[in-house]
């Protein structure tokens, strides 16, 4: 069982269009990671959200953090073809050593 | 400054083999992690190392190993391979000790095949 939920798994859109994918668990978080993963790249670190409600802007890209910092979301408005990739959330459970857990990621293609 | 590399880059195995990869981390950053990322499972972290000491451990077999160096360079080992271990390998590093609010530099990874 994933310990977090990512969706869509794949989505495929036009230049223009706005877009939101989802980061679900049934575990709280005591901070949730964005990453972009590019083919034959490693994750580029997004944005880390930390208090629940949280809302962080990052140009086109918003992302908030649920108020119980079990799910967070990414909002891509006029969305273009470099905002291809794989996005992919990571969260921290609380209490431990950091080990993050990585959701399986939302591969996103944007058409010209 | 130099981003992380890893080397090599794609890589060829049969069953049975083993084999090492090698990751240098960005100068100056003491943390060095390792992840499995393969389309069934997603990113799975390995191990962290830090001060030439593994601080954090993933859930894989004692097959999977590694070993930092005192100049922070990494290396990774897996025993006696299985298709199942056919996947990118990515290596992380950052300044410190593995937080959530210290940045992780990923490398671009090592693609293992075993056939």
């Amino acid at each position: 069982t994933q310990l977090l939920e990512q969706s869509p798994q794949f989505l495929s859109i036009q230049e223009g269009e706005n877009l939101t994918v989802y980061c679900n668990s049934s575990s709280v978080f005591s901070s949730l990671q964005w990453y972009r993963q590019e083919p034959g790249e490693g994750p580029v670190l997004l944005v880390t959200v930390v208090t629940g409600g949280e809302v962080k802007k990052l140009k086109r890209l918003t992302f908030q953090f649920g108020d119980a910092r079990k799910d967070s979301s990414l909002h891509i408005t006029a969305a273009q073809p470099g905002d291809t990739g794989l996005y992919l959330c990571a969260g921290e459970v609380p209490g431990g050593s950091y080990i993050p857990t990585f959701g399986r990621g939302t591969s996103l293609i944007v058409h010209p | 400054k130099a981003g992380v590399t890893q080397t090599p880059r794609y890589l060829i195995k049969t069953r049975g083999q083993q084999v090492t990869l090698s990751c240098s981390p960005i100068s100056g950053h003491r943390s060095v992690s390792w992840y499995q990322q393969t389309p069934g499972q997603g990113l799975q972290f390995l191990f962290e190392y830090f001060s030439e000491t593994q601080r954090n451990k993933g859930n894989f077999p004692g097959r999977f190993s590694g070993r930092q160096f005192s100049n922070s360079r990494s290396e990774m080992n897996v025993s006696t391979l299985e298709l199942g271990d056919s996947a990118l390998y990515l290596c992380a590093s950052s300044l410190e000790d593995r937080t959530s609010t210290d940045t992780q530099y990923f490398g671009p990874g090592t693609r293992l095949t075993v056939l």
